[in-house]
């Protein structure tokens, strides 16, 4: 049962700190989005990828995040440094390039900057 | 800003009721129009997705009807179950599902009273 893996799946850190979430998308996926969740917000995208370019990242505030595909095997975000308002759920999904429309959501990461 | 507007909030049903959640679109290039379950705790997965050629999809007890004059489409659940207490989320995606960010309404959590 192909699944998008992320970790950690729980982080809690102080402000200013640096955090990396790390996502494996489904084998053979060629499209990444990271997407926040927020009870303030909903979800809203932060990046995605296709074939391991960047090709929209304008939901991320550029001077603290960055998201990378190091390769087609693992995405990564990460915020530094980072602040109280980051407090979010953060998933990655996946999306396959033919054979379906659907979108595969990891299970998520919690972070909880105090 | 394209948006996706979702209605109602929240939405208590009785088991064997009909749970009825609105979205309203404004952007007439989105092509894709999902709808996504999730359960606390978990990723958003996939429920029944539409296309706009098309006016209405059933699959089981859920049903998407969709209104392309109004940019308005609903999802249905019959024979609502406890089992299906969760929240919803409507979206839209101009570049089909797997290869474009979708864009979600702001979610409804439904609660199916035994």
């Amino acid at each position: 049962d192909a699944r998008v893996t992320q970790t950690p799946r729980h982080k809690v850190t102080e402000m200013g700190q640096e955090v990396t979430m790390r996502c494996q998308p489904i084998l053979g996926h060629n499209t990444v989005f990271w997407y926040r969740q927020t009870m303030m917000q909903g979800l809203e995208l932060l990046a995605y990828f296709r074939n391991r370019a960047p090709l929209d990242d304008s939901g991320m505030p550029k001077d603290r995040f960055s998201a990378e595909m190091p390769d087609a095997t693992l995405a990564t975000l990460k915020i530094q440094p980072s602040e109280p308002r980051d407090s979010a759920v953060y998933f990655c999904a996946s999306g396959p390039r033919t054979g379906s429309d659907t979108q595969y959501f990891g299970p998520g990461t919690r972070l909880t900057v105090l | 800003q394209q948006q996706v507007k979702q209605s109602p909030q929240s939405l208590i049903v009785q088991k064997g009721g009909i749970s009825i959640i609105n979205c309203a679109y404004e952007n007439t290039a989105f092509d894709y129009f999902p709808w996504y379950q999730q359960f606390p705790g978990k990723g958003p997965a996939l429920l029944i997705a539409i296309r706009p050629d098309v006016s209405e999809k059933k699959e089981g007890r859920f049903t998407i009807s969709f209104n392309k004059s109004a940019k308005q489409f609903s999802l249905h659940i019959m024979d609502s179950q406890p089992g299906d207490s969760a929240t919803y989320f409507c979206a839209a995606s101009m570049y089909g599902g797997s290869q474009g960010n979708l864009i979600f309404g702001k979610g409804t959590k439904l609660s199916v009273k035994p």
